[in-house]
Order: structure tokens, then C-alpha cells, then sequence
């Protein structure tokens, strides 16, 4: 069964502090890697995707990278703006759509 | 392009009620997954459809069930309602090659509450 665990469950910086959050993940053939990002009330919105180890993707303040065992989003200089809960998703080999989700990051960027 | 669209946003229901609720997709995406979140447990995958057929199915018991039209609009619905399934309930879209992995969108959800 696939598993994917985020790390920390929340984490408060100051505005420009740079941080990285992480998501580790089991799966048997990884098809692909996605962050989103949620603001409360709403649906989560797509940040990237990933698809093999070694891979990256940059926007804006946020960069994502992967390895064969876990992903890392980078936030750079972050603003207020960027305060949301960012979630990490794994869609496995199996030729289906299903996303399996870990419990996201909550992160609160303080002016 | 308009997003994914889900209605109604919000639902009040009494146990033992069922309810549907609906989806719009991206245009010209033909897949349509739901997803039920809860503080508790997170997102979890429902069920899956792709041109009218379930392609795929979570974990939930058989109250939970959907369809899908030859439009690629969605419903699903929730028979005999207990008050743990109280959630929001996502859809989300993709174009889906069956072999190469998209992208998910998702709409705002539905939010259930069962009284």
C-alpha cells in the first residue's frame, strides 16, 4: 500500500526565512509526485509534479526536488502571502488515477 | 479555461438521509476523481470514473457511490447518511492517458454536514 508522511505537521517562520518541508513516500513504481497547495475553505491548487529522482521545478518562491525515497519543497524569501498548507500526493504504477495524500504542512509565514 | 466546479458548496443533512452531490470537469478532461477530506484522516481517494466506466475504488463502504455522464459530469452519492461522513468532499479532473501521469485539478469541494 502507498504511503506518504509530510513533515513537520506545522512550521512557523518570518517573512524571508528560508525553510524546507518534507514528503516521504512508499510506493511500488512511482508514476508521479505532486505538491499542492491548500488555503483554508478551499480545493487544494496544483503546484507541480515530479517524475523520476533527480528531477526539479522551480516557481516563483517555491522550488521542488526529488529523490527515490522523498520529495522536498523549498520556499525561498517566503512572504505572508505564501501561509497555506501544502500537501504531497503519490500516484502509483498501477495505471490508475488515484492520488494517495500525506496530512500536509501547515505553514504560517509571520510579517 | 473554467475550472472544476462542484455543487452545492454547502449541505446540511440528518442522519439515516442520502445526498448527491455534483461535478463539472475541466472541458475536455475526461476523468473525474473524488475525494473525501477530514482533519482526521486527510484526503482520501473515493473512486475514479473515465468515459462513463469506475475505473477505481477507495476504501469506503458501498453507501459511497458515483456516476458518470457521457459529458464527463460527475455525481456521487451517499446513501443512508452516518454522522462520520460529515467532510468536504472533493472532485478533481484530469485529462488521463492511462499512461503517462497528469496533473489533478481540483474544485472548491462540497461541504457536508450531517446533523
Amino acid at each position: 500500500e502507498d504511503q506518504v508522511t509530510q513533515s513537520p505537521e506545522a512550521l512557523r517562520l518570518q517573512e524571508g526565512e528560508s525553510s524546507s518541508l518534507n514528503c516521504s513516500y512508499t510506493v511500488s513504481g512511482l508514476r508521479g509526485l505532486f505538491w499542492y497547495r491548500q488555503d483554508p475553505g478551499k480545493g487544494p491548487e496544483f503546484l507541480f509534479t515530479l517524475y523520476s529522482a533527480g528531477e526539479e521545478k522551480e516557481k516563483e518562491r517555491l522550488k521542488a526536488t526529488l529523490t527515490k525515497k522523498e520529495s522536498f519543497l523549498h520556499i525561498t524569501a517566503p512572504k505572508p502571502e505564501d501561509s497555506a498548507t501544502y500537501l504531497c500526493a503519490v500516484q502509483d504504477d498501477f495505471g490508475n488515477e488515484k492520488l494517495t495524500f500525506g496530512t500536509g504542512t501547515r505553514l504560517t509565514i509571520i510579517p | 479555461k473554467a475550472g472544476v466546479t462542484q455543487t452545492p458548496r454547502y449541505l446540511i443533512k440528518t442522519r439515516g438521509q442520502q445526498v448527491t452531490l455534483s461535478c463539472s470537469p475541466i472541458s475536455g478532461h475526461r476523468s473525474v476523481s473524488w475525494y473525501q477530506q477530514t482533519p482526521g484522516q486527510g484526503l482520501q481517494f473515493l473512486f475514479e470514473y473515465f468515459s462513463e466506466t469506475q475505473r477505481n475504488k477507495g476504501n469506503f463502504p458501498g453507501r459511497f457511490s458515483g456516476r458518470q455522464f457521457s459529458n464527463s459530469r460527475s455525481e456521487m452519492n451517499v446513501s443512508t447518511l452516518e454522522l462520520g461522513d460529515s467532510a468536504l468532499y472533493l472532485c478533481a479532473s484530469s485529462l488521463s492517458s492511462g499512461q503517462k501521469s497528469y496533473e489533478q485539478y481540483f474544485g472548491p469541494g462540497t461541504r457536508l454536514t450531517v446533523t
